[in-house]
Order: C-alpha cells, then sequence, then structure tokens
C-alpha cells in the first residue's frame, strides 16, 4: 500500500520564483496536513484540510504562501514568489478516523518531504 | 497551553546497546496521545510508537517500547538491542484527543555506534 506521495523530493529555486509543491495522500484518508521543518522553528504545521476543505490555515506564514486541495486525492502548496528563508523541507501528512468502535484515534502518516531551497 | 520537552539534544551508544530517550508534557487535559516520531537522515517522518493516555499498559512494537507515567506526565522511549539503523531524530508528539494538532518537541538525535 502506497504511503503519502510528495514531489518534487528537491527543488532549488530563485527568489522569486514560484514554486509548487505536490501532495497525494494514502487513499481513504480524508484528513489532509502541510508542515514546513526549519533548524531555528523546528516542525510547524501550516494548513490542515479536512473532507477537502481548509479547516486551520493560522499557520500560513503569509500572503505568498497558499494551499489548494481540488479532490480527495491531491494537494498543492504554492509559494509565490518565493524567498530564500521560505527554505526548508515540506511535509506532507494525511489521516484518517479509525472505526468508533476500535477505540482508537487518528494517527498522521508523513509524506518524505519536499527540500526547498531557495538561492 | 500543552508543550513537550525533550531534554536530551543528543545521545550516543554503542550498537546492540539499550536506550531510553526522555519526553515530558505539560497538559491539564486527561484524554490525549503520545507518539514517538523517528527521522533518519532521509528525512522522512516515521511512527515509531503511539500510547493512548487512558491506557494504563504501555504500548510496545518489537524493540521499542514506551514507559509512561500520567501523573509525572513523562513518556520516554526505550530501544533495545539498537541497531545502526535506529540512527535518526526522534520526536515525541502530543495531541489532544478532540484536536487534530500535534504539538512536537525539540527532537532528540540518537546515534547508534558500531
Amino acid at each position: 500500500d502506497a504511503g503519502v506521495i510528495q514531489s518534487p523530493r528537491h527543488e532549488v529555486t530563485e527568489m522569486g520564483q514560484e514554486v509548487t509543491l505536490r501532495c497525494k495522500p494514502i487513499s481513504g484518508h480524508n484528513s489532509l496536513f502541510w508542515y514546513r521543518q526549519t533548524m531555528m522553528r523546528g516542525l510547524e504545521l501550516l494548513i490542515y484540510f479536512n473532507n477537502n476543505v481548509p479547516i486551520d490555515d493560522s499557520g500560513m506564514p503569509e500572503d505568498r504562501f497558499s494551499a489548494k486541495m481540488p479532490n480527495a486525492s491531491f494537494s498543492t502548496l504554492k509559494i509565490q514568489p518565493s524567498e530564500p528563508r521560505d527554505s526548508a523541507v515540506y511535509f506532507c501528512a494525511s489521516s484518517f478516523p479509525p472505526p468508533r468502535t476500535s477505540g482508537k484515534r487518528e494517527t498522521q502518516y508523513f509524506g518524505p518531504g519536499t527540500r526547498l531551497l531557495v538561492l | 497551553a500543552q508543550t513537550v520537552t525533550q531534554s536530551q539534544p543528543e545521545m550516543s551508544v554503542q550498537e546492540a546497546e539499550t536506550v531510553t530517550l526522555s519526553c515530558t508534557y505539560d497538559t491539564s487535559e486527561n484524554n490525549y496521545y503520545l507518539f514517538w516520531y523517528k527521522q533518519p537522515p532521509s528525512r522522512q517522518m516515521i511512527l515509531v510508537i503511539r500510547q493512548e493516555a487512558y491506557k494504563q499498559q504501555n504500548a510496545t512494537e518489537n524493540r521499542f517500547s514506551v514507559n509512561f507515567q500520567k501523573a509525572a506526565k513523562s513518556f520516554s522511549l526505550k530501544i533495545s538491542d539498537s541497531q545502526l539503523g535506529d540512527t535518526a531524530m526522534y520526536f515525541c508528539a502530543f495531541r489532544r484527543g478532540s484536536n487534530y494538532q500535534l504539538i512536537w518537541g525539540a527532537g532528540t538525535k540518537l546515534i547508534i555506534k558500531p
């Protein structure tokens, strides 16, 4: 069973360029998360989707960042224009609600990440 | 607000030894979940083990086990018979039962030496 798929795995771009990161969640998962990881700030939640709807985007740094989830199997995170301080590893994670009778709760499964370098 | 503290920035042990990584958290909630994630040099975030706060029994996954002390708000990870492939950053994370947000610790860098 395929895990969360992210592309590209590495991206090097110049300041001012548009960057688009892509994510395919695990099939059947209805929650999707975008994170950013840097040495200085650790892991930060950028945005959370549930059933393709953005629920919490309070972590999105500024208007240069936007995220979409047009359907249950695809999401994008766009940075326009990019800046050197956006350099980080960007993770996508997905989860699903287990049956209520199982007593279990959601666990987030992470993709391999996209390492972004903005020069 | 909930916080997660990992007091060991880096640890190093010999292969086959047992190592324990510490994690403490602060919350007034009674229903919550605790996780250990592993991040090897490949940068992939991998779930290692999960503990539900309402369960008194410590979670175990093969060589990985936790010592969950609810009253002390402590959630340590024990790795038995450590292997070179265990070399990674290990993150402790907390989640309220009614919330989707993970609160992360700063991580512990674990190095397994041959």
